[in-house]
């Protein structure tokens, strides 16, 4: 059974950092793609970005140049660095094993909250 | 940018109804299209890709249809762990995926 745990939300004051941590069992981590996709608490779900083996990562535009992903395959980690933080990056943050074209399992979410 | 709409927004039902949710892309999609279910306080879970394959264990009472720009998820036969919200999303732009409003499935 796929189980992925995220970890390292928190409250945070706009401009500021923090990395999110996500550890993966059930699959063959190294092959996958791994996502992350935030949801603003009520509302409806955003694409953040996705990573692929060490080199390919893909970004949605309003985090493109501040949000970095990486991955740790020893330790089936996959960690999402969020830099120079707005408000409206407050949102809970899901980390997903993904399929190329869909989000085939999602964890429970950690909630991150931008906010002075 | 393609833009995905969901309709209703809400509807309220009864156990054992058939449940109609529609999806629209502003463009064609193929069937790069898959179907959510999020339980409240829940994450999403995947129940149909590529616009009407089901994803591992998923009751039969749901099925998806459509190509283009048009797409439905019925559920027939609701029952209560199927009050939840769904969304849509499109994979035709991938990486770049948008995800539909979602409609809301409450208990009438």
């Amino acid at each position: 059974e796929v189980h992925l745990v995220e970890s390292g939300g928190g409250l945070v004051k706009p401009g500021g950092s923090l990395r999110l941590s996500c550890v993966a069992s059930g699959f063959t981590f190294t092959e996958a793609w791994m996502a992350w996709v935030r949801q603003v608490p009520g509302k409806g779900l955003e694409w953040v970005g996705r990573i692929r083996g060490a080199m390919t990562t893909e970004y949605a535009a309003p985090v493109q140049g501040r949000f970095r992903l990486s991955r740790d395959d020893s330790k089936n980690m996959v960690y999402l660095e969020m830099n120079n933080l707005k408000t409206e990056d407050t949102a809970v943050y899901y980390c997903c094993w993904s399929g190329y074209r869909w989000f085939g399992a999602w964890g429970q979410g950690t909630l991150v909250t931008v906010s002075s | 940018d393609v833009q995905m709409t969901q309709s209703p927004s809400s509807l309220s039902a009864s156990v054992g109804d058939r449940v109609t949710i529609t999806c629209r892309a502003s463009q064609s999609i193929g069937t790069y299209l898959s179907w959510y279910q999020q339980r409240p306080g829940q994450a999403p879970k995947l129940l149909i890709y590529d616009a009407s394959t089901f994803d591992g264990a998923v009751p039969s009472r749901f099925s998806g249809s459509g190509s283009g720009t048009d797409f439905t998820l019925t559920i027939s036969n609701l029952q209560p762990e199927d009050f939840a919200t769904y969304y849509c999303q499109q994979a035709y732009t991938t990486p770049l995926f948008t995800f539909g409003p979602g409609t809301t499935v409450d208990i009438k």
